[in-house]
């Protein structure tokens, strides 16, 4: 089964902290995705990407950044974490020519931002 | 923006019954899915149709496609407490089909 793993659950950081979540694949997928879902707005796209070191801006990437060094992992960075950040981060993964094919999603990261 | 916008918010209905969910969206696509989401956890592929496709069905899923009026419905028949969960539809663009969308989603609650 494809296994998309979000390195950490629950987060508790200070507003200001410079913020990693971390996302890896075991499927060789080349599109990754992060997404931040909050209540009655469902899921938003960060960022995307569909290949090693390329990137694409979603909806909401303002005060977010990215990294893909490599093709099983797609990590999500908060420069200078702010209040209105507190949220649920799922990230997924799929094969090129994604919406013909299945994403998949990690279990989510419960960032609080205090 | 969010592609696609699902209907209703919230659904409660009694095990048995049947549970329909709609899904509109504003550009063209190549495809189209429904996931299914369990409380804080992550999303979990249902079925996808094709721009091509009218119906599909999957067990005690159906749904069906006009693209003709952008909008999408889940029929989820002979429902289950365990179908309690949020349900979204996802689509593309029509010239990228790498760039997923998620709606909103319907908040099902299946009473036993």
């Amino acid at each position: 089964d494809v296994k998309v793993t979000q390195s950490s659950r629950y987060l508790v950081k200070r507003t200001g902290e410079k913020v990693f979540l971390e996302c890896v694949q075991d499927m060789d997928h080349e599109n990754m995705f992060w997404y931040r879902q909050d209540p009655g707005l469902g899921l938003r796209l960060i960022y995307f990407s569909y290949d090693v070191k390329m990137k694409e801006k979603g909806d909401i990437p303002e005060g977010y950044s990215v990294s893909r060094e490599k093709k099983e992992r797609f990590s999500l960075i908060l420069e200078s974490a702010s209040t209105n950040q507190t949220s649920m981060y799922l990230c997924a993964s799929s094969l090129l020519g994604g919406s013909g094919n299945t994403i998949y999603f990690g279990e989510g990261s419960w960032l609080t931002v205090v | 923006s969010q592609q696609g916008e699902e209907d209703p918010q919230a659904l409660s209905i009694q095990e048995g019954e049947n549970a329909t969910m709609n899904c509109s969206y504003k550009t063209s696509i190549n495809n189209l899915q429904w996931y299914r989401q369990n409380s804080g956890r992550g999303l979990v592929h249902l079925i996808l149709i094709r721009s091509n496709e009218r119906e599909k069905h999957s067990g005690r899923l159906r749904v069906t496609l006009d693209t003709s009026k952008k909008s999408s419905s889940l029929l989820i028949t002979a429902s289950r407490a365990a179908d309690t969960a949020s349900y979204f539809c996802a689509t593309d663009r029509k010239d990228n089909n790498n760039d997923m969308r998620f709606g909103a989603g319907t908040r099902l609650t299946v009473k036993p």
